[in-house]
Order: C-alpha cells, then sequence, then structure tokens
C-alpha cells in the first residue's frame, strides 16, 4: 500500500515563472486536498476535489493559481506568475470519504523556492 | 471561521509524560485531528476525536471536550524521536460533502536526556 506521493520534491523557480506539481493520492481515495504551510505555521486550506470535481476554493487561491483533477486520479497544481511570496510547502492529501473517519493523509510535499 | 490555539514549544525529559493542549473557537466542528510533523517531512495522523472523552492509541492519547473547545493530546513514556512539531487541526465541512481542515501553528516538542 503506497501513500499520497507528490513530484517534484523541491521546486526552485526565479519569479515570473510558471511551475506544475503533481499529486497521486492514496489509490482508492476519492478526495483530493491541496494545502500550503510555510515556516513555523500549519497548512493552510487551498482547494479540494470529490473525484474530478473541483469542489471548494480557498480566498488564498488567487486566480495566478489553478488546480485539476482530470481523471479523478492525481491531481496538478499550477501557479503562473510566480511571486516571492508563493515559497512554500505545497502539500496534497487525499481521504476516502464519506465513510469511517475520512482521515486526510499527506504526501511528503514540495518545496517551492521563488529566487 | 476558526480559531486554533496551541502553545509554540515544550520540552520533556525522555521516559516522562507531556500534555500538548489546543483549544479552539469554530464557526463548524466535525472532528479534530492530530498530526506529528517532523522537521521538513509531512503531517502524520496520530489521532481523531469527534465524541468527548479520551481515546487511547499505544503511548499516545487525546482528549477532546466539544463544550469547552478543549483539546489534549498526551504522549507518554517519551522517547527522543518524538522530537517534533505536533498540529491540532479542527475539520469542518465544505461543499459537496468533503471536510478541511484548519490547523493551529503547531507546538514544537523537544525531548531532552
Amino acid at each position: 500500500d503506497t501513500g499520497v506521493s507528490q513530484d517534484p520534491r523541491h521546486k526552485i523557480t526565479k519569479r515570473g515563472q510558471n511551475v506544475t506539481f503533481r499529486c497521486d493520492p492514496i489509490s482508492e481515495h476519492n478526495r483530493l486536498y491541496w494545502y500550503r504551510q510555510t515556516l513555523g505555521q500549519g497548512p493552510e486550506f487551498l482547494t479540494y476535489f470529490q473525484n474530478e470535481a473541483q469542489l471548494e476554493k480557498s480566498r488564498l487561491l488567487s486566480d495566478r493559481f489553478s488546480a485539476e483533477r482530470p481523471k479523478g486520479s492525481f491531481s496538478t497544481l499550477e501557479i503562473q506568475r510566480t511571486e516571492q511570496g508563493d515559497s512554500a510547502m505545497y502539500l496534497c492529501a487525499s481521504s476516502l470519504g464519506p465513510s469511517g473517519t475520512d482521515t486526510q493523509y499527506f504526501g511528503p510535499g514540495t518545496r517551492l523556492t521563488v529566487l | 471561521g476558526q480559531n486554533i490555539d496551541q502553545p509554540t514549544e515544550m520540552t520533556a525529559t525522555e521516559g516522562a509524560i507531556v500534555q500538548i493542549n489546543c483549544t479552539y473557537q469554530t464557526s463548524g466542528f466535525n472532528g479534530l485531528f492530530w498530526y506529528q510533523q517532523h522537521a521538513g517531512e509531512a503531517p502524520t495522523f496520530l489521532s481523531y476525536n469527534v465524541l468527548d472523552g479520551l481515546e487511547e492509541k499505544g503511548r499516545f492519547s487525546s482528549f477532546l471536550s466539544r463544550s469547552k473547545g478543549y483539546s489534549y493530546l498526551l504522549l507518554k513514556e517519551l522517547q527522543m524521536k518524538d522530537s517534533a512539531s505536533y498540529l491540532c487541526a479542527v475539520r469542518d465541512p465544505v461543499t459537496g460533502g468533503g471536510n478541511k481542515l484548519t490547523f493551529g501553528t503547531g507546538t514544537q516538542l523537544k525531548v531532552e536526556l
């Protein structure tokens, strides 16, 4: 049983460039979440997918951010025209809902540094 | 919205017991989670409470009082590897039946010899 995986683990980019991150959830999980975490803070919710449908987006998710989950399996998070304030750890989580506790399991994250 | 408070740092001795408190004020509540996070790594699920009372899992226990907006995580027989950040998170529903987690800033626990 593999856990949530994310790629790449680290990304360094220059301000103004576009970046894309990938998340592969636990295979049977239908729910997928993206969070952002900065140093010394807890993760902050960005967006949520149920299968391929994006059902909730945080106000933190500006129009430079877009997320997709085209076939209800893996997901991508794209940031256009990156800014230094986008530097953070981007975490993906998945869960099997609505049954049970719907516990979210996190991937190792993608650490983004914008120079 | 959600407001979650937990101490920033705690120090304890190997072999001892430590209690990490979490208080919350929320507009919605659908359970409280505790996660452990080592530096540079992903949060790892520790425990879940949705009803009042104590949940025990090995060396870790978690308590919830919904009326007081209060939870604690109890770690027994501390080991050096328990040095990590402990995140309290409240879950509330979002559109479509899913849930989002709102996290506190985390309590950095240092276990000393």
